[in-house]
């Protein structure tokens, strides 16, 4: 089954301590990418990759990382987490000969 | 730089009404792609429509359609006889030709809920 898998579902966290939201894809897309969820604000951009080695930043990656290791894999790094970035995190993945752009489950932290 | 802007925050219906979902998009690129997705409460993201540039044919779907107007930048949401299971926050997209979806702009997401 196609499908984009994100770990873990749910987060409580502290502040300052650091963690990591995995992402993996079974559909060998070239795109992979980060979105946050915030009430009033729909879904904004992290972070996205376009190839193995290669990433840009969307529209608020301040306080994040990401690598792109592997094809499969798009992982998302808080080094140091504050409560502004409690969240409802998505990855998404896409190849331009696909109709839709794939979404995990998604990842609810919680940073107190 | 791309936008797309969703006006209605919350939309409130009795079942069976027909509601309309608006979306008004900004791009400079002629070739793009349109979403439609929706989020029940559960929290998921579920996949609607995609519409690309060129092709402004209309489009429906069982109790859904989508009416798709370059002239206007909108490409607007209909659910005719709503259920109660049509409640959910929906969100309309854009993504420009070359990013090959890696980068979707989204509206804020319209919550529609519908009552019995």
């Amino acid at each position: 089954e196609a499908q984009v898998t994100q770990n873990p579902r749910y987060l409580i966290t502290v502040t300052g301590k650091k963690l990591t939201v995995t992402c993996s894809q079974n559909m060998n897309h070239e795109y992979m990418s980060w979105y946050r969820q915030d009430p009033g604000l729909g879904l904004r951009q992290i972070y996205y990759s376009m190839n193995v080695e290669v990433t840009d930043k969307g529209d608020v990656p301040e306080g994040y990382k990401v690598s792109r290791k592997e094809k499969r894999n798009f992982p998302l790094i808080l080094e140091s987490p504050s409560p502004n970035q409690t969240s409802l995190y998505f990855c998404a993945s896409g190849d331009r000969g696909n109709t839709e752009a794939f979404f995990g489950q998604g990842t609810r932290l919680t940073v107190v | 730089a791309q936008k797309v802007t969703q006006a209605q925050t919350e939309i409130s219906v009795v079942e069976k009404e027909d509601v309309t979902l608006d979306c008004v998009y900004e791009t400079r690129d002629t070739t793009y792609y349109l979403f439609w997705y929706k989020q029940p409460p559960s929290g998921e993201l579920v996949f609607l429509i995609r519409r690309n540039s060129f092709d402004e044919q209309n489009e429906i779907s069982g109790r859904y359609s989508w009416n798709f107007q370059k002239s206007t930048s909108s490409f607007n949401f209909t659910i005719t006889a709503s259920q109660v299971v049509d409640s959910a926050v929906y969100f309309c997209a854009l993504s420009e030709d070359n990013s090959g979806y890696s980068t979707l702009t989204f509206g804020k997401g319209t919550m529609l809920l519908v009552s019995p």
